[in-house]
């Protein structure tokens, strides 16, 4: 079966720095994606970043970039200036590649921005 | 607007009592999903559904049911014999188009006392 696992409860960091969420995962597939969710005191979870485990290139939105070392099966989040509107739950997933598959999901790292 | 709505926001039951939790979505999404997250956790699978009048037990299923009689709508039943209902619970649902990336609805916080 497949796991994530995410080992910082909480992170904290200063509005405009950078900081880095830390993911590792373990599975058998060869192909499958991992995502990165935020979730914001309302609850919606939201879609910050997406990365399909066939390329090598790390996967960037904005502000927010990933480093993948899938031989290491780590997967970490990196977010640039950040913002206030950044404090929120983070949750690193894992997805089979092959259809409809379900999200395995860490335990999350709460996120806290420092003005 | 498209996507994916949850009603009712906040649900109170008593124990003993079967509730269903309501998800409709109009993104023509073929597959629908239920998650369960309890503080401090991340979310867990409990059923899912590809197609119409289809789907499939997750993770923690036991407790629970499901139905999916139109491709819009999956309701999720929690009924008396799951031991710990309270919970918020997540509605999500994907598309081939999208390559299953799955959309999630705002969720419904039940609370079983």
């Amino acid at each position: 079966a497949q796991t994530v696992t995410q080992s910082q409860p909480e992170m904290s960091v200063q509005e405009a720095e950078t900081v880095t969420l830390s993911c590792t995962y373990d599975t058998s597939e060869s192909d499958y994606y991992l995502f990165w969710y935020k979730q914001p005191p309302s609850r919606q979870m939201i879609l910050v970043i997406r990365q399909e485990a066939y390329k090598q290139q790390n996967a960037t939105e904005n502000r927010f970039s990933v480093n993948f070392q899938k031989a290491a099966k780590s997967f970490s989040l990196k977010i640039s200036d950040s913002q206030l509107g950044d404090a929120a739950m983070y949750f690193c997933a894992y997805r089979r590649s092959q259809g409809a598959q379900k999200l395995v999901f860490g335990q999350g790292t709460r996120l806290t921005i420092n003005p | 607007d498209g996507g994916i709505t949850q009603s009712p926001k906040y649900l109170f039951r008593k124990e003993g009592q079967n509730v269903t939790l309501s998800c409709e979505q109009n993104l023509n999404h073929d597959a629908m999903y239920w998650y369960r997250q309890d503080p401090g956790q991340g979310l867990r699978l409990i059923y899912y559904s590809q197609i119409v009048n289809d789907f499939q037990k997750g993770d923690i299923a036991e407790g629970y049911s499901v139905s999916r009689e139109k491709k819009e709508s999956f309701p999720l039943t929690v009924t008396s014999a799951q031991k710990n209902p309270t919970a918020f619970y997540l509605c999500a649902s994907s598309s081939l188009d999208r390559d299953y990336e799955q959309y999630f609805g705002p969720g419904t916080r039940l609370t079983v006392t």
